[in-house]
């Protein structure tokens, strides 16, 4: 089964800086996806960045870029020149495709709750 | 283009009642999904809709059940609400079975009293 764990429940930075959020995830899949979701206060999930598993450059978008590991498991978040409006809760995915039922589900982590600073 | 919308936004609801809870996806998408995120905790698949049928069920009890319209709208009901249904109950669609990217909306707050 697919797992996922982001290990830092908070993060603080001073707006401006860069943030790293970490990932890591298992899986015994050779194909899988990997996504970030912003939760700000109101609920809704947010899609930031996709990485695919047999992506050969790391993913971004913006300022988002994701740090990819393969070997090491990981895909870490990068925000570069944070700014007020990206505190909110964020989320690392992976897809699970549920073969013998034809579907497709995500897994999430925990969570980070980031907290930008003026 | 209009996102994926839920109704109600909150509710309160007691032990043992039962609740219906509604969801349009967005336009063009035909898979419906129903996830619920309890407080401090990653939202946990509860299952997904296709054309109208369920072809993909999580770790939840018979209680929890989906229907899906012709115009892909969603409904989940949850009958005998226990305290522990208390959570955020998120929608998301797609416009495929299988494909990346979910498109959310921004949820059913439940409390169950």
């Amino acid at each position: 089964a697919q797992k996922i764990t982001q290990t830092q429940p908070g993060m603080f930075v001073q707006e401006k800086e860069a943030v790293t959020l970490d990932c890591t995830y298992d899986t015994s899949d050779q194909s899988y996806g990997l996504f970030w979701y912003k939760q700000p206060s109101s609920g809704e999930m947010i899609f930031l960045i996709y990485q695919g598993s047999y992506d050969e450059q790391n993913a971004t978008e913006g300022r988002y870029s994701l740090n990819f590991q393969k070997a090491r498991k990981s895909t870490n978040l990068v925000i570069s020149a944070s700014q007020l409006g990206d505190s909110a809760m964020y989320f690392c995915a992976m897809r699970d495709n549920l073969m013998d039922q034809g579907a497709q589900k995500l897994v999430f982590g925990q969570g980070t709750r980031l907290t930008i600073n003026p | 283009e209009t996102g994926v919308t839920q109704s109600p936004t909150h509710l309160i609801k007691t032990r043992g009642q039962q609740v219906t809870l509604r969801c349009s996806s967005q336009s063009g998408h035909n898979t419906v999904s129903w996830y619920q995120q309890a407080l401090g905790q990653g939202p946990q698949f509860i299952f997904q809709y296709y054309r109208e049928e369920e072809n993909g069920r999580g770790n939840f009890p018979p209680r929890f059940s989906g229907l899906q319209f012709p115009n892909y709208s969603s409904e989940l009901n949850v009958n005998a609400l226990e305290l522990d249904d208390s959570a955020l109950y998120l929608c998301a669609s797609s416009p495929a079975l299988r494909t990346g990217e979910l498109f959310f909306g921004e949820g059913s707050r439940l409390t169950v009293l």
